[in-house]
Order: structure tokens, then C-alpha cells, then sequence
């Protein structure tokens, strides 16, 4: 099992801050993921990002995948209370093949964001 | 709203019993997977079935099993239950573009085992 470590773990901010969150591994991967999930609600979909280097914008957040395919930074500008939430970030195996296979997922970091 | 149906979305029961979660895909995703969810562990991944047949396992115990039923919708069963599985249960459903799985999740199941 690939390890996807993110940080910070915690993160409360007032609205309209920058911040930046960050999904590190020692495993390349073909693709990261990045889901949003709310209290009681299952995760969301974000985006993929698939290319080293490849930066993906989503309204206020800013996505990037690292050169060496081995981390994602996630970036909110003007954070917004509707940002709250838990931010995850997920990969698949190194090997795809018929035999199944499921996404990885990081721990997550918790985002509260206060008016 | 993922279109993954996922019921019942609590569950409370004893120690040592044994419960059924059900999920229901995507219209058209052939894919189920099942996770748990806990604050220490994060999501985990515990089971794929794809067409009906199991495709990979994660980390489910022995006490658990799941099948994905022809009309794609599919059951978890947990079977003496301790206290330590209570958590979120997750399943999502996919549709396997290319290398990536881009997961829909339900609402999940929070069970609480007491």
C-alpha cells in the first residue's frame, strides 16, 4: 500500500486567508485525487490531476501535482466558511490491472474556516 | 447528490451481533467498493466487486464479507460485532476511466456498536 501523508492535519483560519495544504508520498504515482467531505456526507470529487507539474483551478482553489508525481498541493485563496470541510487526497496502486483495484486515500486534512 | 444510495444511514446494535449494509450504485457503474472510516485510520479500504465478482480485498476482517448482486447493488454484512467497529462505512461506485478511478461516494452508514 502506497502511504499518502497530509498536512497539516488540523488547520483553522478567519475568512478570506490563504492557505495551503499538502499531500506527500515516497511512491510515484500516475494520478492523484483530491475530495472534499462534509460533515455526514461522503466524499466529493474535486479534481484528477494527472501530469507532473499539471496545475488544475477550480474557482478559489488551485491544484498542483508535484514534477516527480509524488505529492499535490492544494491552495484556497480568500477562504470562504463554505471551505470547511475535510480535504482528502487519493491514488491508485502502482499496478492497475483486471484484478480490481482501489484508491489509496490520505488521511485528510481538517479545514474550519470562521467568519 | 453522488447517486450512490447507501442505507440504513445509522445503525446501533449490541456487541456480537451482526448487521447488513446495503449500497446501491451509480446508474451504469459496474464497480462497488466498501471503506471504513474511523478517526484514527482515515478511510480504509476494505472490498471491490466489479460485475459481481470480487476484485481485490484491503484491510476487511474475517467477520466481514460482501457480495454484488446481478442487479450491481451490493450488501456488506458484519458479523460479531465489537466495539472497535463502530465507524463510517463508506461505499463508492466508479466508473474506471482509463488508469483512474474517479470515486462517487454514498452517504455512508454510521454504525455504533454498543
Amino acid at each position: 500500500t502506497q502511504l499518502l501523508e497530509q498536512s497539516p492535519q488540523f488547520l483553522s483560519i478567519q475568512e478570506g486567508e490563504n492557505l495551503t495544504v499538502y499531500c506527500n508520498s515516497s511512491s510515484v504515482f500516475s494520478s492523484l485525487q483530491w475530495y472534499r467531505q462534509e460533515p455526514g456526507e461522503g466524499p466529493v470529487l474535486l479534481v484528477t490531476v494527472v501530469t507532473g507539474g499539471e496545475v488544475k483551478k477550480l474557482k478559489r482553489l488551485t491544484f498542483q501535482f508535484g514534477d516527480a508525481r509524488k505529492d499535490s498541493s492544494l491552495h484556497i485563496t480568500a477562504a470562504q466558511t463554505g471551505d470547511t470541510g475535510l480535504y482528502l487526497c487519493a491514488g491508485p496502486p502502482p499496478t492497475i490491472s483486471n484484478s480490481g483495484y482501489a484508491l489509496n486515500f490520505g488521511k485528510g486534512t481538517s479545514l474550519l474556516v470562521t467568519p | 447528490d453522488s447517486g450512490v444510495t447507501q442505507t440504513p444511514k445509522h445503525l446501533i446494535t449490541a456487541t456480537g451481533q451482526r448487521v447488513t449494509l446495503r449500497c446501491s450504485p451509480r446508474s451504469g457503474d459496474l464497480s462497488v467498493y466498501w471503506y471504513q472510516q474511523s478517526l484514527d485510520q482515515g478511510l480504509q479500504f476494505l472490498i471491490h466487486y466489479y460485475n459481481g465478482e470480487e476484485r481485490a480485498k484491503g484491510n476487511i476482517l474475517e467477520r466481514f464479507s460482501a457480495q454484488q448482486f446481478p442487479d450491481l447493488h451490493s450488501e456488506l454484512n458484519l458479523s460479531s460485532l465489537e466495539l472497535g467497529d463502530s465507524a463510517l462505512y463508506f461505499c463508492a461506485s466508479s466508473v474506471e476511466a482509463g488508469g483512474r478511478t474517479e470515486a462517487f461516494f454514498g452517504q455512508g452508514t454510521r454504525l455504533t456498536v454498543v
